[in-house]
């Protein structure tokens, strides 16, 4: 079955801390990946994408992205958190010749000043 | 603003009386989907259209729901007989039709409360 888990709910860091949100996914075919932020009230933003090539992504606001297929993951990372990093940030998968997207549940994340 | 748009942004209902949402997505993009979010969850999507054409209906959309896309533009989702389970964040997002995944442009999304 196709499947996107997130197993952290909660993440909590204080600003200036480094981050690294876990996404394990199973899909048959290759996977296309993605990670998207929703802050408040807000429809959901794109981070970063990867579909093939260097398994590190690099993304807007600081982020990055490692595909590692040995381990079905594909985790988020920032260096420096930011107190406007808070948010919940959802990883999803797609495949070639597909147009559906599977979301994982989600992490939300608090940004202690 | 050129973004996905999304109207009402907060429904507040009754059980049992229909509501409507639209989405007007980005003019380009000729692939649109419906989402739907709940509490504490991901998005799990409800159905896609190439341009006119509604091809997939996930097995969440029951009855009761039906969208459209009349002329390939803009798209309505609208639920009829409102059960207070169907309260949920209904997001519509929009992407290019290429050979891989492109990005989902997501519009702020149509808060539903049925009492």
């Amino acid at each position: 079955a196709q499947s996107v888990t997130q197993p952290d709910i909660h993440i909590t860091v204080s600003e200036g801390a480094s981050l690294e949100l876990r996404c394990n996914y199973s899909y048959g075919a290759t996977p296309y990946l993605f990670w998207y932020v929703q802050s408040p009230g807000q429809g959901l933003q794109l981070l970063l994408k990867y579909f093939s090539g260097d398994t590190l992504v690099q993304g807007i606001k600081g982020f990055e992205a490692e595909f590692k297929r040995s381990q079905s993951s594909f985790n988020l990372r920032k260096p420096s958190v930011h107190w406007s990093d808070a948010a919940e940030y959802f990883c999803a998968v797609g495949g070639s010749g597909t147009y559906k997207y599977i979301f994982g549940t989600g992490t939300r994340l608090k940004v202690l000043a | 603003d050129t973004g996905v748009s999304q109207d009402p942004r907060h429904k507040i209902t009754k059980r049992g009386q229909n509501v409507t949402f639209r989405c007007d997505p980005i003019s380009e993009h000729n692939r649109l989907y419906w989402y739907r979010q709940t509490l504490g969850q991901g998005p799990e999507f409800l159905t896609y259209f190439q341009n006119e054409a509604q091809l997939e209906k996930s097995r969440l959309l029951s009855d009761r729901f039906s969208a459209e896309r009349p002329k390939g533009s803009f798209s309505t989702l609208e639920i009829q007989r409102t059960e207070q389970g169907d309260s949920a964040m209904y997001l519509c997002a929009s992407s290019l039709l290429t050979v891989n995944p492109g990005e989902l442009f997501f519009g702020e999304g149509s808060r539903l409360t049925v009492l």
